[in-house]
């Protein structure tokens, strides 16, 4: 089955600075890789999502990259601020068929420093 | 904007007794998913739903679970005969299509469920 991996555990950055999280998955055929932030007690919320047919896509001040080759896929977060500190998961799945469950990473702790 | 709604937001039981967690997905969605997240670990998948059948289902997703949707709204999940390690935050999500580009999961709130 799928295995996702996600780096660092914990990212401390100050405000302004730009952010990477890194993921690799290992199922060559997972095709969408959302992004969730969650904010401690909350529910995880959609941040942005690739698929499999696009390298990159930007969202404001969000981006992500996808290597379907390396299997890798990373977050970048630019200008960040203080409000952007929550846990950061990526996640990995296969649409088609019947399939359709997330893999998620275990998570990214970010916290952005005024 | 429509939201994934679960209930209750915390359960505390006695090992060994059943539980019932609610979700109301979103309402033009056709698939449903349970997640649970141990404290301070990741969100593990827990079984998919679709068309009043489970899709998919993980090795956690073992005979004390099940899942139902009694009626057009409401989405269930049944501990039968719960353990201390089923402590946990449980998410349910739904999505509206299996498609190129309808795949996201909206998730609810969360049941936090403590077992003593």
């Amino acid at each position: 089955g799928e295995n996702v991996e996600q780096h660092p555990s914990t990212l401390s950055v100050q405000e302004g600075d730009s952010a990477v999280i890194k993921c690799t998955y290992s199922d060559s055929a997972s095709n969408y890789f959302p992004w969730y932030k969650q904010e401690l007690g909350k529910r995880p919320q959609l941040i942005i999502d690739i698929r499999s047919n696009v390298g990159e896509k930007k969202d404001q001040r969000i981006a992500v990259t996808l290597n379907k080759t390396a299997k890798h896929f990373s977050l970048h977060i630019t200008e960040t601020q203080p409000e952007d500190s929550a846990v950061y998961f990526c996640a990995a799945g296969y649409y088609g068929g019947s399939q359709g469950n997330l893999i998620f990473g275990k998570g990214t702790k970010l916290s952005v420093k005024p | 904007e429509p939201e994934v709604t679960q209930t209750p937001s915390h359960q505390v039981t006695q090992m060994g007794q059943e539980v019932i967690l609610r979700c109301v997905p979103i309402s033009n969605h056709l698939y449903f998913y349970w997640y649970r997240q141990i404290l301070g670990q990741k969100v593990e998948f827990l079984v998919s739903f679709y068309n009043n059948e489970i899709s998919e289902k993980s090795e956690i997703f073992d005979d004390q679970f099940s899942v139902e949707r009694p009626d057009g709204s409401n989405f269930t999940l049944k501990i039968r005969s719960t353990k201390l390690e089923d402590s946990a935050m449980y998410f349910c999500a739904s999505s509206e299509v299996r498609g190129v580009s309808e795949e996201t999961q909206y998730f609810g709130p969360g049941t936090r469920l403590l077992v003593l």
